[in-house]
């Protein structure tokens, strides 16, 4: 059974870059053709950040399209996520998760709050 | 504002049956599948349900998911204190080309 675990600074400053993560274990990263970032604010919703297919492409969030890389390396079995010029609304917890068809997303990691104050 | 609409809260005593929609647009829902997540306190989103009605192994069956045109639902029967949660639908959106979330429900058993 697949498992993802997320890591990465918990604390960033504001404009600089959020840099997480993902380090799948239990499988091969190359188990699923999809893999995805998810954040969720403090006592709010659900917000798709983007995915990235095993080849390379990827997909992102209109919204922060912009501002957002999505990387993968097979070798180290991990996937990874860049926000530039952070403000305080990226406050929230960084979930990664396994993209199934259809765009189920099974399983997620626990989560890691960033918290982007000076 | 989420793209797809759901209730903040619902609530039943134990033992009843609870029902959560979602609401979408021809762009979303109206043209793909539907999957829902529950949030237990303090602990990531699970996948409940998935091609808008299939069940992951493990997952009950008072678990259940449908859709109807541009709304999808979810049931719960025998509602159990262990269901207090937040649940969230979720989808692919052809417009954006993005997945889009509901803005989640407070499911509360009396």
């Amino acid at each position: 059974q697949v498992q993802l675990h997320e890591s990465g600074p918990g604390l960033v400053k504001p404009s600089g870059t959020l840099s997480l993560t993902c380090a799948v274990s239990g499988g091969s990263i190359s188990s699923s053709n999809w893999w995805s970032w998810v954040r969720q604010p403090p006592g709010k919703g659900l917000e798709w950040i983007g995915e990235i297919y095993l080849r390379g492409t990827t997909n992102y969030n209109p919204s922060l399209k912009s501002r957002v890389t999505i990387s993968l390396d097979k070798s180290k079995n991990q996937f990874s996520l860049n926000l530039s010029s952070v403000t305080a609304a990226d406050t929230a917890v960084y979930y990664c998760v396994k993209v199934g068809g259809n765009w189920g997303f099974d399983p997620w990691g626990q989560g890691t709050l960033v918290t982007v104050s000076s | 504002q989420s793209v797809l609409t759901q209730p903040p809260s619902v609530s039943a005593a134990p033992g009843q049956k609870v029902t959560i929609s979602c609401s979408g647009g021809s762009s979303n829902i109206g043209k793909n599948f539907v999957s829902w997540y529950q949030q237990l306190p303090g602990t990531a989103p699970k996948l409940l349900i998935y091609d808008t009605s299939k069940r992951p192994s493990g997952i009950p069956d008072r678990f259940s998911g449908s859709k109807s045109d541009t709304s999808a639902t979810l049931g719960i029967t025998g509602l159990q204190t262990g269901d207090e949660a937040d649940y969230y639908c979720g989808t692919w959106d052809n417009s954006l080309s993005a997945v889009v979330f509901g803005g989640g429900t407070k499911v509360t058993v009396l």
